[in-house]
């Protein structure tokens, strides 16, 4: 599976807007973008996933680049319950999540 | 139940035991799967099993480590003569599309933690 690249942290304010980041130079052209997230003593929770379009969703927004090569997850307003791991994950035929570190984002009343 | 279900929460054993984890996944997922997180990383997939099918345990670190799914549903991942290194948090996630397809969601239980003295 293709691997991505992600910011070890992040920071963000109570009601602000989050952007995640995310690299997946290597994506293939039928690998799907995933995002799950990690509560603290809690198994992993889907949040979205696209392959070209801009998706959105109850959660969360995903904004993929024209060339796919990056994409970023965002958080409108973010609130003390976001504060989690957040992993971008590339998905190909086998259907297999093969997950990295993440990113890890504090949010700050 | 409405979640994926795993048991126990949390599992003690002295180095050299033998332990079991089991997982009780969505009623009708296709698709179930093991993960091994170690303590600041994140998940690190061991294996999948597609009804009772297993399609892939590429992941199992090493033949201490078994899993079965018999009927379909419930699945047991099994670690014979524990070793230090194996304590983690053993995850287990199902899914109701088998293949999954690229687009299919997976659902996590909030995992059994392991820990060997």
């Amino acid at each position: 599976d293709a691997k991505t690249t992600q910011p070890n942290s992040m920071e963000s304010n109570e009601e602000e807007p989050v952007h995640l980041p995310c690299n997946h130079s290597t994506i293939s052209g039928t690998d799907y973008i995933h995002w799950y997230r990690q509560l603290p003593s809690q198994g992993p929770e889907y949040v979205i996933h696209g392959l070209t379009s801009n998706v959105n969703n109850r959660m969360a927004s995903l904004a993929i680049a024209e060339d796919r090569k990056s994409s970023t997850l965002i958080l409108h307003r973010a609130t003390l319950r976001d504060a989690a791991v957040y992993y971008c994950i590339l998905m190909g035929s086998q259907g297999n999540l093969i997950f990295g570190k993440g990113t890890k984002l504090s949010v700050k009343p | 139940g409405a979640g994926v279900s795993q048991s126990p929460r949390y599992k003690v054993a002295k180095r050299g035991q033998d332990v079991a984890l089991r997982c009780d996944p969505i009623s009708g997922h296709v698709s179930l799967f093991w993960y091994q997180q170690a303590l600041g990383q994140g998940p690190e997939f061991l294996t999948y099993f597609q009804n009772e099918a297993q399609l892939d345990k590429s992941g199992l670190p090493s033949d201490r480590f078994f899993a079965e799914r018999p009927e379909g549903s419930v699945s047991t991942l099994k670690i014979q003569r524990t070793q230090q290194e194996d304590s983690a948090v053993y995850l287990c996630a199902s899914s109701l599309t088998g293949p999954l397809l690229n687009t299919g969601e997976l659902f996590f239980g909030e995992g059994s933690r392991l820990t060997v003295l």
